[in-house]
């Protein structure tokens, strides 16, 4: 157990259907990172917050948005599913600085059918 | 903005050694990172490089010339245990985010 937690680990829904999913930070880590997997494809950046608020900001679709609440765990809604939003979805916290990067949840599997 | 370059694919026998390249173009560098994924799997820390030279960690090496701008990954006395694909990530200044090359998928063969 890597310490960050998500949910659900396999989804599985419609086109144009909205989902959210949930990631809990590794205990005393503030950032949270949200990253897309598609198949044979690398670690795509979605978005980052620091302590409630927005740092980063990747290549996010707008049909995408994400926020982090004060207990620091965060949010990824998805919304108007298409069929090439089928992908790996992984989070990660970090602590500042840190000179070991990202631990990663075990991320969440998404198939749009 | 950023560019991160690796192989596609690599292959390699039971016990041999693997280098892994990675090369990058960045406006900021503040440190880089390798991670190993399973397929289906969360990529894991494997190693972190911010000065140039060499670090050791049992069998995994990494290495880093920040003049060139690259990297590479050895893996020494290789096990089948050790397919999987090998992720080159940058962080650049003043930010914790971390970007991603596209990854090398390693075979190992008995």
């Amino acid at each position: 157990d890597s310490g960050v937690t998500q949910t659900p680990k396999h989804l599985i829904t419609a086109t144009g259907q909205r989902v959210t999913l949930r990631c809990s930070p590794r205990s005393g880590d503030l950032s949270v990172y949200w990253y897309q997997q598609s198949l044979d494809q690398g670690l795509q950046f979605l978005i980052q917050y620091y302590n409630g608020e927005e740092r980063a900001k990747g290549n996010i679709l707008e049909r995408f948005s994400a926020q982090q609440f004060p207990d620091l765990h965060s949010e990824l809604n998805l919304s108007s599913l298409e069929l090439g939003d089928s992908a790996l979805y992984f989070c990660a916290s970090s602590a500042s600085g840190s000179h070991y990067g990202y631990t990663f949840g075990s991320g969440t599997r998404l198939t749009v059918v | 903005g950023q560019n991160i370059d690796q192989p596609t694919e690599m292959t390699a026998t039971e016990g041999a050694i693997v280098q892994i390249n990675c090369t990058y173009q960045t406006s900021g560098f503040n440190g880089l990172f390798w991670y190993q994924q399973h397929a289906g799997e969360a990529p894991t820390f494997l190693s972190y490089n911010v000065l140039d030279g060499l670090e050791e960690k049992g069998r995994f090496s990494s290495f880093l010339s920040r003049s060139k701008g690259y990297s590479y990954l050895l893996l020494k006395e290789l096990q089948m245990k050790d397919s999987a694909s090998y992720l080159c990530a940058v962080r650049g200044y003043n930010t914790d985010k971390l970007i991603f090359g596209t990854g090398t998928r390693l075979q190992v063969f008995p």
